[in-house]
């Protein structure tokens, strides 16, 4: 069965500092699919990543990146000299069809950025 | 529409009461799925409609929980004979079913029952 775990229910950082979000993940599936997505207090969840289980390639987009680990069945999402507008709960999840439905998603990490 | 349009953003209603929750998708996304989730909560997921299959109804929690889909585009949710647990945001979301793409959610319906 799937199963998407992010142990880390809150975390607070001082504005600028770098934070790791952590995922693990657990599947029977070969193919899968990873998400990453945010939900701002304004309470609308924005699309962030997707990766599948066969491109383990790391990923940078501007100051967010993505560690993507198959042996340690992890996709931990960094972000770089944060800022007060990263404050959001950051959900990851998975998918385990191609055509994306049936995401299942973790509990969520809530981020809080202090300035 | 631009985006996943879902009313009415808020409803309390009484225990017992029946509600309907409705969403709108994007105009051509295919797949629509609900989720809901409560308070401190991931997001549990319902129901998903894609095209004219058969809808996958494995994550509606009761038979209190109906949703329908008319005409390939707008998604009706029903609860019937609400309970204080039912008391959540439910979201819905759609997609172009292809890979990439990912949901588009809206804004939710916040469905407090009293």
């Amino acid at each position: 069965a799937q199963k998407v775990t992010q142990a880390q229910t809150e975390i607070s950082v001082v504005e600028k500092e770098d934070v790791t979000l952590d995922c693990v993940y657990e599947t029977r599936d070969t193919t899968y699919y990873l998400f990453w997505y945010k939900q701002p207090p304004s309470g609308e969840l924005v699309f962030l990543i997707r990766r599948n289980s066969f491109d383990e390639q790391n990923e940078i987009s501007g100051r967010y990146s993505w560690n993507f680990q198959k042996s340690t069945s992890s996709f931990n999402f960094t972000i770089t000299a944060s800022q007060v507008v990263d404050s959001a709960v950051y959900f990851c999840a998975l998918s385990e069809d191609d055509r994306d439905d049936k995401i299942i998603f973790g509990k969520g990490t809530r981020l809080h950025i202090l300035p | 529409g631009a985006g996943v349009s879902q009313s009415p953003s808020n409803k309390v209603t009484e225990k017992g009461k029946d509600v309907e929750l409705r969403c709108d998708p994007i105009s051509g996304h295919t797949a629509l799925y609900w989720y809901r989730q409560s308070l401190g909560q991931g997001l549990e997921f319902l129901i998903y409609f894609q095209g004219n299959s058969a809808p996958d109804k494995s994550g509606l929690p009761s038979d209190r929980f109906s949703a329908e889909r008319t005409g390939g585009s707008v998604s009706t949710l029903t609860i019937q004979r609400t309970q204080q647990e039912d008391s959540a945001v439910y979201l819905c979301a759609s997609s172009l079913g292809r890979w990439g793409h990912g949901y588009t959610f809206g804004s939710g319906t916040r469905l407090t029952v009293v």
